[in-house]
């Protein structure tokens, strides 16, 4: 089993719609979370970290289920801007590396 | 702040050729990662530094690979020698303490 897992997608879904994105990760020791993101032929940036209560930057919402070991991210009113890759990252452990799911593509169309 | 400085930006080579990447972190972080990242298996850690000193190399493929970091302000990867299967995009990315990693702009590399 991958140690961070995302459906890959693609989502392609029209402007002004709400998408969500989930990730699972394996080790429960896992302490700290985040969505990057990475547009095509571009280093991956960070969209925002992942708190346990949940947390909110505008259109975008971050869930941590800790019990069941999945991150969400929820997109509202989707730009075509938001087109990218969506990578889901953990922190595994008390060691500093990161490790980064497969990503989930999402192309929003006009 | 320039951010993670990578160079160069694309290098072509061939097989058999030794490849030499490098990385300027951001002045003040005490971590640096070298990532690698290919269609097939998306990004993948290949070792990181924390204070100059590495700390995991356990990603390194095989010893083909070298990295160094002599100084807080520079690193290189090191590929000797060069194989096809070694094109990928090579990333190198810096952080202090726990915050979040910032990413270089890559170096895409290919080998003939």
């Amino acid at each position: 089993r991958k140690e961070v897992e995302q459906d890959p997608g693609p989502f392609n879904v029209p402007e002004g719609a709400t998408v969500a994105f989930n990730c699972t990760y394996s080790n429960s020791a896992s302490q700290s979370f985040f969505w990057y993101r990475q547009d095509c032929r571009k280093e991956p940036k960070l969209l925002m970290s992942v708190y346990s209560s949940g947390n909110e930057d505008g259109r975008f919402t971050a869930q941590l289920n800790r019990a069941s070991q999945y991150i969400s991210l929820l997109i509202r009113d989707s730009k075509l801007s938001d087109s990218a890759t969506y990578l889901c990252v953990v922190n595994p452990g008390s060691a500093r590396q990161l490790t980064f799911g497969s990503g989930t593509q999402l192309t929003v169309l006009p | 702040d320039a951010g993670v400085i990578q160079s160069p930006r694309h290098e072509v080579t061939e097989m058999g050729q030794e490849v030499t990447l490098r990385c300027k972190p951001i002045s003040g972080h005490d971590y640096l990662f070298w990532y690698r990242q290919t269609m097939m298996r998306g990004l993948e850690l290949l070792i990181y530094f924390n204070n100059n000193v590495p700390i995991d190399d356990s990603g390194m493929p095989e010893d083909r690979f070298s990295a160094k970091m002599p100084n807080a302000s520079f690193s290189t990867l090191k590929i000797q020698p060069s194989e096809p299967r070694d094109s990928a995009v090579y990333f190198c990315a810096s952080g202090f303490g726990y915050s979040p990693l910032h990413f270089g702009n890559g170096t895409r590399l290919t080998v003939t």
